[in-house]
């Protein structure tokens, strides 16, 4: 069975705290996403992660790739309020499909709450 | 500007009605997606299109049908055989962006039943 699994669902941090999101996913795959979504609103790209080893920053989130381990890591660095949101993981399983990429498979996502 | 639009933003649906959800992109991408989204849930396929007249099934398709006629637009239809189709409705795209291929999201539409 394709799975994108997430932990935790739900998190809440004080501001200026680091934490980590985790996403396991149960299939080969040469593509992972992690996306944002504010309450009521679409899902906002935040990073795509190609390779074994991958590491890419934005701001206070670094995300990471562990193919061998199918593991991916969104590591959230002193966070501030503006953070809170809900994080997707998302695993692109195209290759079972024929295609080229784009069929995604989401987790069910993280809701991060951060409080002063 | 470019971009995916959706319409309506709001959407209410009676029994038995089928119902037509917008999704139009000026993107000139040629892959299109249409998710579903329940309440804290993530995202699950509906349908797909790598290239125009043609579509793919998702993991969810029955009770919705989709038309690829023109590159710029995707409708998705909600049947009257689909027998919970409260959620959020979102469409997306494939582009690039800083050199990486991703998927972009439009606004989305909410349908609820009445």
């Amino acid at each position: 069975e394709l799975k994108v699994e997430q932990n935790p669902l739900f998190l809440s941090m004080q501001e200026g705290k680091n934490y980590t999101i985790y996403c396991n996913y149960s299939t080969t795959s040469d593509r992972l996403y992690w996306y944002r979504q504010d309450p009521g609103k679409s899902l906002e790209s935040l990073f795509v992660l190609l390779s074994n080893g991958a590491v890419k920053q934005e701001g206070r989130l670094m995300a990471s790739l562990d193919t061998k381990a199918r593991l991916s890591t969104l590591h959230i660095t002193a966070a501030v309020h503006d953070l809170s949101a809900t994080y997707f993981c998302a695993v692109d399983i195209s290759i079972y499909y024929g295609g080229s990429q784009g069929n995604l498979i989401f987790g069910k996502g993280t809701k991060l709450s951060v409080k002063p | 500007d470019g971009g995916i639009t959706q319409s309506p933003k709001y959407l209410f649906r009676k029994e038995g009605q089928n119902v037509t959800l917008s999704c139009e992109q000026n993107l000139n991408h040629d892959a299109m997606y249409w998710y579903r989204q329940d309440p804290g849930q993530g995202l699950r396929l509906i349908y797909y299109s790598q290239i125009v007249n043609d579509f793919q099934k998702g993991d969810i398709a029955e009770g919705y049908s989709v038309s690829r006629e023109k590159k710029e637009s995707f409708p998705l239809t909600v049947t009257s055989a689909q027998k919970n189709p409260t959620a959020f409705y979102l469409c997306a795209s494939n582009g690039v962006s800083g050199g990486q291929e991703t998927q972009y999201f439009g606004p989305g539409t909410r349908l609820l039943v009445l």
